[in-house]
């Protein structure tokens, strides 16, 4: 079973500024991880996912993360945010083998970009 | 390409009651995924199907199911609605790959 930590509820951020939204997961078996962003009313769009490989992941809309295998973290950086940036971000884990395409979600992270 | 399209979009329900729930993957697509949103619990996986079979379950109640049919069409169906049932009702569709493609939702409220 995995388990995802969003310690972060809610982060402001004023435009232009770096912003870090952290992400932790816990699990008994390797991992694939992701990040989703949930605009109001809508549903979720991927950013971008670690799988293998380079641990310096790149997204879209200029996010990246990286992926800390001892640090069991994912945090999702963008080091200048825009104010369409508003919106909640997800981080999710799915394990490599077994359990099909079954998604565990942390609580999620409303980044809210102020002027 | 359309994107994975969910409905109906907003369903008003009375306890007791039950509901269908439908969503059709993008094309070629043949793992479609169940997920409820509230903002108590945030997303929690209900259940995924692939060739329409039931590939892994979520901790939910029997009330709770699902079916894919052969063009990959899914539905959920909720009997016994309760208010606690009030959600966003999101459904994926993944190509076997590793990327779900995410619906915009089914927004259920039980009065």
């Amino acid at each position: 079973a995995q388990s995802v930590t969003q310690l972060d509820s809610q982060v402001p951020v004023f435009e232009e500024a770096p912003v870090e939204l952290r992400c932790n997961y816990s699990s008994s078996v390797s991992v694939y991880l992701f990040w989703y962003v949930q605009y109001p009313n809508q549903g979720l769009q991927l950013l971008l996912k670690y799988l293998s490989g380079s641990t310096l992941v790149k997204g879209i809309n200029g996010f990246e993360a990286e992926f800390n295998k001892s640090q069991t973290s994912f945090h999702l950086r963008k080091p200048s945010v825009h104010i369409s940036d508003t919106a909640e971000y997800f981080c999710a884990v799915r394990g490599v083998t077994g359990g099909g395409n079954k998604l565990t979600f942390g609580t999620g992270t409303q980044l809210k970009v102020e002027l | 390409k359309a994107g994975v399209t969910q409905t109906p979009r907003y369903l008003i329900k009375t306890r007791g009651q039950q509901v269908t729930l439908s969503c059709s993957p993008i094309s070629g697509h043949r793992s479609v995924s169940w997920y409820q949103q509230t903002p108590g619990q945030g997303l929690q996986f209900l259940f995924e199907y692939f060739s329409e079979t039931q590939r892994n379950k979520g901790n939910f109640p029997g009330r709770f199911s699902g079916r894919q049919f052969s063009n990959s069409r899914s539905e959920m169906n909720v009997s016994t609605l309760e208010l606690g049932d009030s959600a966003l009702y999101l459904c994926a569709s993944s190509l076997e790959a590793l990327e779900q493609f995410f619906g915009p939702g089914t927004r259920l409220t039980v009065l």
